[in-house]
């Protein structure tokens, strides 16, 4: 089966500009997820979403973060205005449930100047 | 929130059985206990997932005291493509406020 596809991998942008990613989910999956990766660091979750509804964004930035989970498949994260400290690699994933075991696609990196 | 610690980092030898802990004193009973690698510049992938006792896969086994409140993963013979991060993940994911929290990793070099 295909995997989680997200683009684009690499996005470099200016302070206080804005930038959205996109993800696909494997198919079937009910639940999605968006982690913020900062280099030497754990991944750290952004937000989840079962089906199209949000079950925690508890630490979405949401002054500056929205995402979005478009009929329940794929899904959009958009930084605006964006700032130097949200440079990291943002991972998207998808998991069958809840709490099976998530797939994760292979990330964009994302530099703010 | 529960919280899980691991070691920074760890070395190993080709062929040598690799035991990583993780400590997760606050474990909701809700909460399953699952571990991932991570390659540089790649997504983390799942290796194997816990509630309790003991569970093993083709590729490593997950040990659960009874309490919980940590895991082991042991990896058996590990190779030199071993070399990798390893994260621990406590959490349901079935509500908010139980979110699912990687630890810090832990680095693992195995050298030849």
């Amino acid at each position: 089966e295909a995997g989680v596809a997200q683009s684009p991998r690499y996005k470099i942008i200016e302070k206080r500009q804005s930038v959205a990613f996109w993800c696909n989910p494997i198919s079937g999956h009910a639940t999605l997820y968006w982690y913020q990766q900062i280099l030497g660091q754990g991944p750290k979750l952004l937000i989840q979403f079962q089906n199209n509804g949000v079950v925690d964004d508890s630490q979405l930035p949401k002054d500056r973060f929205s995402a979005e989970r478009l009929k329940g498949v794929d899904s959009t994260l958009k930084i605006q205005p964006a700032k130097l400290e949200d440079s990291a690699v943002y991972l998207c994933a998808s998991s069958r449930d809840f709490h099976y075991e998530q797939y994760f696609g292979p990330g964009t990196r994302l530099t703010v100047t | 929130l529960a919280k899980t610690t691991q070691p920074i980092s760890m070395d190993s030898y080709e062929g040598q059985e690799v035991n990583i802990t993780c400590s997760h004193n606050n474990i909701a009973t809700n909460d399953y206990i699952t571990w991932y690698q991570q390659f540089p510049s790649q997504g983390p992938r799942f290796i194997i997932q816990g509630y309790k006792t003991k569970v093993t896969n083709e590729v490593a086994s997950l040990f659960i005291p009874a309490d919980r409140k940590s895991s082991t993963l042991s990896l058996p013979r590990v190779s030199l493509s071993d070399t990798a991060v390893y994260y621990c993940l406590v959490g349901d994911g079935n509500n908010a406020g139980n979110m699912l929290t990687f630890g810090g990793g832990t680095r693992l070099m195995v050298k030849p």
